[in-house]
């Protein structure tokens, strides 16, 4: 497609359950980044990719949040062990490198319950 | 680090009234400037930007902002809004150094339009 792509749209999990969260960035986009929106925070930074180099994980809040980019196209969030407080909207962005205008993805909205 | 401040959470206006979204960021380095808007039940969108240049932008649909280093502010404008407008906007403010283009973003505005 011509945007970026997440999946699920939504995902209801139980407190203790590992999630996985998927995005596919705009064909050709080396960096990609990931955000999530929630009531108590906004929107905050989590980590980003940009081609081969070490991402930058200084927003994900615990060890609990992991993130891999296959082949420099899709890249997968992963929860483990969630909490409630996880449950937010993740967004994932993608730009044709780290000084290029971002364009966002519609977001996975996860609900632990 | 960087950090923005939207100083009103929500702004009711009346159609075809003038609208100004405010805000305000913090950084120790020269930044970038962005607002992005967020239709209901829609992603994010880029709205407006500010990298180098002419302190005024504009976007497509008649909003603009204006970079003023000085008072560390952004402020959204437009003359005249529509019902369409409705929206929540987001300002976001990314470090200029080389290799750094994580957005920092702010609380959120959401912008209601009353007929």
């Amino acid at each position: 497609g011509a945007g970026v792509s997440q999946s699920p749209s939504n995902k209801v999990t139980e407190k203790g359950k590992d999630v996985e969260l998927r995005c596919d960035p705009i064909s050709g986009h080396t960096a990609l980044y990931w955000y999530r929106q929630s009531l108590g925070q906004g929107l905050e930074f989590l980590i980003y990719f940009q081609g081969n180099s070490a991402p930058d994980k200084s927003g994900l809040p615990s060890d609990r949040f992991s993130a891999e980019r296959t082949g420099g196209s899709v890249s997968t969030l992963t929860i483990q062990r969630t909490q409630q407080e996880d449950s937010a909207v993740y967004l994932c962005a993608s730009s044709l490198d780290l000084r290029g205008m971002q364009f966002f993805g519609p977001g996975t909205r996860l609900t632990v319950l | 680090a960087q950090s923005v401040t939207q100083l009103d959470s929500q702004v009711p206006v009346f159609e075809e009234a003038p609208v100004e979204l405010r805000c305000n960021y913090s950084s120790s380095v020269s930044v970038y400037l962005f607002w992005y808007v967020q239709y209901p039940n829609q992603g994010l969108q880029l709205l407006l930007k500010y990298l180098s240049g002419s302190t005024l932008v504009e976007s497509i649909n008649g909003f603009e902002a204006e970079f003023n280093k000085s008072q560390t502010s952004f402020h959204l404008r437009k003359p005249s809004v529509h019902i369409s407008d409705t929206a929540e906007y987001f300002c976001a403010v990314s470090s200029a150094i080389q290799g750094a283009q994580k957005l920092v973003f702010g609380q959120g505005t959401r912008l209601t339009i009353n007929p």
